[in-house]
Parts: structure tokens; C-alpha cells; sequence
């Protein structure tokens, strides 16, 4: 069973750092796709960044709200996604979800799809 | 930046059939995934693919998308499928991409 468990979530001020981390297990996390999800209080789903799998380069993209703020990595001798958050806004505060992806061969190319959600974590930025 | 549009909520009285519309620029060329939410929990895959079923997801959910328009569909919907519904599609320019999500009430 695919089990993805985050942890790290607490309150920051404005302007502080934050790092998330998400251990898995249940299925071969080095050659996973990865993406963070957040969720603001009473709001809709906003994808934060996605991590590749080493074997498609290990590349990195990010949604434009958080570039140059966020980090995505992963660990794959622990089988663990983290999420580095600098700069800390107000506009932060979200239930972070890991997420792992599927993925399926139409038309013989490889298709991606965020699959398996962890539980969450809570972060709070507040002054 | 690309953007999904949602109605913000549908009912459904139980045992009908209920769709809920994702719209976005040509929508149709790329793939599209619905996640169903319940109260207090994380969201859970009901179509990838544009109508591709995960294992343990009901046949009652289905799934299209043409144009710039894509469709989740439950049919004979139960109380249990009361949630938040989101789509979402890849943008190569803003990368993953969520609607704004819609409620279904089943009453």
C-alpha cells in the first residue's frame, strides 16, 4: 500500500523559513514523480512544485507564486520528498500535500498523473 | 498564466445523474484528472486520463473531454459522493493546473 506521511508543518513569522518533509513507502520512490499541493483555509487546490524522478534528470518546476522562495528535493536513499520554504508570506498559510504520481502509455508516449495524496500537514504564517 | 473554471456548485437528488463542466483554452489537447475531496479529507484520483478509472473508483464515475470543455459524470449518484470535485490539467507554461473546484450536494 502506497503510504506517503508529511511532517515539519508549524507556525512562522513573515520573512522566516520552513522545511517539510514527506516519507513514503509502498512503491519504488526513486523512480517516482513527486509534487507538493497546497490547500489555504476554505480554498481550492493550488499546485506549489513537482520533482522528477533522477532517472528524467531530477529536474524541478515550480508554480510562479513560489519560485525562487521554494525547493523542492528528495532523498532517495530514504525514500523522502522535502519541501524548503525561505521567505515565509502570510499568503503561505496552506495544508501542504505530498503527492506521488501514476502514470500510463497512451498513444505509446508516457503520461504523468498526480496519483496517491498524503494526509497533510499544517502551516501557519502569521505575525 | 492558464486558468480551469468551475461552477462553484451542482446538487443532485440520489439515484440521478449529475455532470459538472471544466472549462479551459482548448482544453481538449491535454489530459485531464478529477479529484474528489470529502469534508476533512485529502483528495482522492476518480478519473485520470480524461475518463481512465483507478482501480476502487465506482463505474458510476465517468469522464470526457472535447474542445475546451471537460466533464465528470456520476450516475445514480449516492450520499456518499457529497465533496468537492477539482480537475486539473498540465500547462507546459504554468505547469499543474486545478479548477477552482465545485461542491456537490446530494439531497
Amino acid at each position: 500500500e502506497v503510504q506517503l506521511v508529511e511532517s515539519g508543518g508549524n507556525l512562522r513569522k513573515p520573512g522566516e523559513s520552513l522545511r517539510l518533509s514527506c516519507a513514503t513507502s509502498g512503491f519504488s520512490f526513486n523512480s517516482a514523480w513527486m509534487s507538493w499541493v497546497r490547500q489555504a483555509p476554505g480554498k481550492g487546490l493550488q499546485w506549489v512544485g513537482r520533482i522528477k524522478s533522477k532517472t528524467h534528470g531530477g529536474t524541478t518546476d515550480y508554480a510562479a507564486p513560489v519560485t525562487g522562495r521554494f525547493t523542492i528535493s528528495r532523498d532517495d536513499s530514504k525514500s523522502t520528498l522535502y519541501l524548503q520554504m525561505n521567505s515565509l508570506k502570510t499568503e503561505d498559510t496552506a495544508v501542504y500535500y505530498c503527492v506521488t504520481y501514476g502514470t500510463s502509455s497512451p498513444d505509446h508516449e508516457q503520461y504523468y498523473y498526480m496519483d496517491v495524496w498524503g494526509k497533510g500537514t499544517t502551516v501557519t504564517v502569521s505575525s | 498564466s492558464y486558468d480551469l473554471t468551475q461552477p462553484p456548485s451542482v446538487s443532485v437528488s440520489p439515484g440521478q445523474t449529475v455532470s459538472i463542466t471544466c472549462s479551459g483554452d482548448k482544453l481538449g489537447d491535454e489530459y485531464v484528472c478529477w479529484y474528489q475531496q470529502r469534508a476533512g479529507q485529502s483528495p482522492v484520483l476518480v478519473i485520470y486520463q480524461d475518463n481512465k478509472r483507478p482501480s476502487g473508483i465506482p463505474e458510476r464515475f465517468s469522464g470526457s473531454n472535447s474542445g475546451n470543455t471537460a466533464t465528470l459524470t456520476i450516475s445514480g449518484a449516492q450520499a456518499m459522493d457529497e465533496a468537492d470535485y477539482y480537475c486539473q490539467a498540465w500547462d507546459k507554461n504554468t505547469g499543474e493546473v486545478f479548477g477552482g473546484g465545485t461542491k456537490l450536494t446530494v439531497l
